[in-house]
């Protein structure tokens, strides 16, 4: 079974400043998506990137961006020049690719952003 | 464009009782997926419905059943409740069909409360 893990329960960035959300995941798969989702107050789950396992290339998604590491099983989440409305719950997630695409998100525990005026 | 809607968005319901959740996936996918997310918790996937048929099974309690209608709109039925059932459950809905289905699609989430 696959497993997301998330080793930073909280994080803090000044406004202005770069953070990076460290992810982990396990498989055993080749192909396969990871995403990172964001959760503000409000508890709307709000996709903020996306990365098919078979790129390369890191997503970007304009102040976000991943460094995925394949190999490491690594999936971190950088968010740049942070914004008071980044602060919220982000959780990393994974999702099987197969020819029948039934399958479920899989969520790690999360890391809390704050981000300090 | 159009969303995932969840039905109600709130619910309040004493123990023992029974609560139904609705939940409507987007325009032509016909795959839907039910969490539960408890306070400070990660969502916690309980089960999914591919064409009417369950597809997968989680964490779903034997109280808790849900099916899957001929428009694809989902109901999770929760008897005998319990106060550790109160938490927010998502839905989510997908299209296996799609060319770029690479996500599932998540609603704004019913949050229950048991008192």
């Amino acid at each position: 079974a696959q497993t997301v893990t998330q080793s930073q329960p909280e994080m803090s960035v000044q406004e202005a400043e770069t953070v990076t959300l460290s992810c982990t995941y396990d498989t055993s798969e080749s192909d396969y998506y990871l995403f990172w989702y964001k959760q503000p107050p409000s508890r709307q789950m709000i996709l903020v990137i996306r990365q098919e396992a078979y790129k390369q290339q890191n997503a970007t998604e304009n102040r976000f961006s991943v460094n995925f590491q394949k190999a490491a099983k690594s999936f971190s989440l950088k968010i740049s020049d942070s914004q008071l409305g980044d602060a919220a719950m982000y959780f990393c997630a994974y999702r099987s690719r197969d020819g029948t695409s039934y399958d479920k998100v899989i969520f790690g525990p999360g890391t809390s952003l704050s981000v300090i005026p | 464009a159009a969303g995932v809607i969840q039905s109600p968005r709130h619910l309040i319901k004493e123990k023992r009782e029974t609560a139904t959740l609705k939940c409507y996936p987007i325009p032509r996918h016909d795959t839907v997926y039910w969490y539960q997310q408890g306070p400070g918790q990660d969502p916690q996937f309980l089960i999914s419905f591919y064409e009417k048929m369950q597809s997968d099974k989680g964490s779903i309690p034997d109280r808790f059943s849900a099916q899957q209608f001929s428009d694809y709109h989902s109901e999770l039925n929760m008897s005998s409740l319990e106060l550790g059932d109160s938490a927010l459950y998502f839905c989510a809905s997908s299209n296996p069909g799609q060319l770029l289905n690479t996500e599932a699609f998540f609603g704004q989430g019913t949050r229950l409360t048991v008192v």
